[in-house]
């Protein structure tokens, strides 16, 4: 079975405050993927990596940034949170290519406060 | 780019009942795949079904069947008999089939099963 695991369910954070999180798939995926989704709007695309050390941005990468310095592990960075970065981040895996099925982890609950 | 709407927000019925969620999508290629996946109540997305459009056959896996229909751009979810299980918010999710293309998920539909 795929797992993409995260390393928080729930988190709470300061306004101001960098913050990690942190993604981990254990299938050998090239692409990985963070989403935010917010009641209403859906899951939106934040960033995305096809390879190692390669990002692409998504939908709405303003106040993130990324790091995937190993194939397994991808790593969303609020550099000074926000409050109106309180959302559920969810990260997914899959296969080159793109059009694979994606594979989700549990998800972070993050509120700023 | 792609978009999806899914109309319907929230759905209630009662358990047995079969329900319908809508999808129609808006694209500009030729080819291109078409997804649905459930999110339970524990938060974790979880894969239903991939379609490419060459394929325009009806597909039924157990309870589930799906209807696509491309001539009104339209990717349809049917749960037959539904269960208590089946309540979840549902997303549909278009994606091109050229490049590194990425997914444009719905806004999704709660489905609310009624035991």
């Amino acid at each position: 079975d795929v797992k993409v695991t995260q390393s928080s369910r729930y988190l709470v954070k300061r306004t101001g405050e960098k913050v990690f999180l942190e993604c981990v798939q254990d299938m050998d995926h090239e692409n990985m993927f963070w989403y935010r989704q917010d009641p209403g709007l859906g899951l939106r695309l934040i960033y995305f990596s096809y390879d190692v050390k390669m990002k692409e941005k998504g939908d709405i990468p303003e106040g993130y940034s990324v790091s995937r310095e190993k194939k397994e592990r991808f790593s969303l960075i609020l550099e000074s949170a926000s409050t109106n970065q309180t959302s559920m981040y969810l990260c997914a895996s899959s296969s080159q290519p793109s059009q694979h099925e994606q594979y989700f982890g549990p998800g972070t609950r993050l509120t700023v406060t | 780019a792609q978009k999806v709407t899914q109309a319907q927000t929230e759905i209630s019925v009662v358990e047995k009942e079969d329900v319908t969620l809508d999808c129609v999508y808006e694209t500009r290629d030729t080819t291109y795949y078409l997804f649905w996946y459930k999110q339970p109540p524990s938060g974790e997305l979880v894969f239903l079904i991939r379609r490419n459009s060459f394929d325009e056959q009806n597909e039924i896996s157990g309870r589930y069947s799906w209807n696509f229909q491309k001539s009104t751009s339209s990717f349809n979810f049917t749960i037959t008999a539904s269960q208590v299980v089946d309540s979840a918010v549902y997303f549909c999710a278009p994606v091109s089939n050229f490049g590194n293309e990425k997914l444009t998920f719905g806004t999704g539909t709660r489905l609310t099963i009624i035991p």
